[in-house]
């Protein structure tokens, strides 16, 4: 298996709903990242975490809550988020966290409303 | 820090006609340079990256560390080369290179 899957495709949820965002890999790389997208712009880092431990939080507001509950799987937590939070979510992941080449996913299509 | 321009937020050639898409990088370490490239409904995808020298589809760059550029050739565009295409730059071999910086975007159309 050599993609970054991701689930669901689409989420609409409201702002008092609580949500998460799925990814997985069996590459047996040891990075795995968030991203998020919004419409004609590059992707923005989010959170990284390199063997299974957050190396990187891009100050992201707490409303966002990632997880990564073993090597292959990561997750992204959401809770009371607003309406300007609609947007791609991209995973990726990589070998390691030195510079090598990210494998990203199809993403999640989110809508608050 | 580290930044990524792409000057071209559009670019149209015409099918046939030689295409570059430029980027210029700033950063103090050791960079490693990508282009990823992501046509409509799919998923971000890489095109090729420095260090492995490859040519994809017809595509070629070359770092060039005196001016800070990677720009992306090719000597014959074809239709299905529309697509947005993206430079990335992340710090080879440090604990930074996680943090992998795009550029804007360059959206480049071919026309028949």
């Amino acid at each position: 298996d050599t993609e970054v899957t991701q689930t669901p495709k689409h989420l609409v949820m409201g702002m008092t709903n609580k949500k998460s965002l799925k990814c997985e890999q069996h590459m047996g790389h040891r990075a795995m990242y968030w991203y998020k997208q919004k419409a004609k712009k590059p992707p923005e880092l989010m959170f990284v975490y390199s063997y299974e431990k957050l190396s990187i939080n891009e100050s992201v507001p707490s409303r966002f809550s990632p997880e990564c509950p073993n090597s292959s799987l990561l997750n992204l937590h959401l809770h009371a988020l607003q309406p300007e939070d609609s947007a791609l979510y991209l995973c990726a992941s990589s070998q390691t966290d030195r510079g090598d080449t990210q494998y990203f996913g199809p993403g999640t299509r989110l809508t608050v409303l | 820090a580290q930044r990524v321009t792409q000057p071209e937020k559009l670019l149209s050639v015409f099918k046939g006609a030689p295409v570059e898409l430029k980027c210029n990088y700033s950063y103090s370490g050791s960079p490693e340079l990508f282009w990823y490239v992501q046509y409509s409904r799919q998923r971000l995808q890489l095109l090729l990256r420095h260090i492995s020298r490859e040519s994809i589809k017809g595509f070629t760059a070359d770092l060039n560390k005196g001016e800070t550029s990677f720009h992306l050739k090719k000597p014959f565009a074809q239709e299905e080369d529309s697509a947005m295409y993206y430079c990335a730059l992340s710090g080879l071999g440090e604990t930074s290179g996680s943090r992998l910086t795009f550029g804007e975007g360059t959206q480049l159309t071919v026309n028949p």
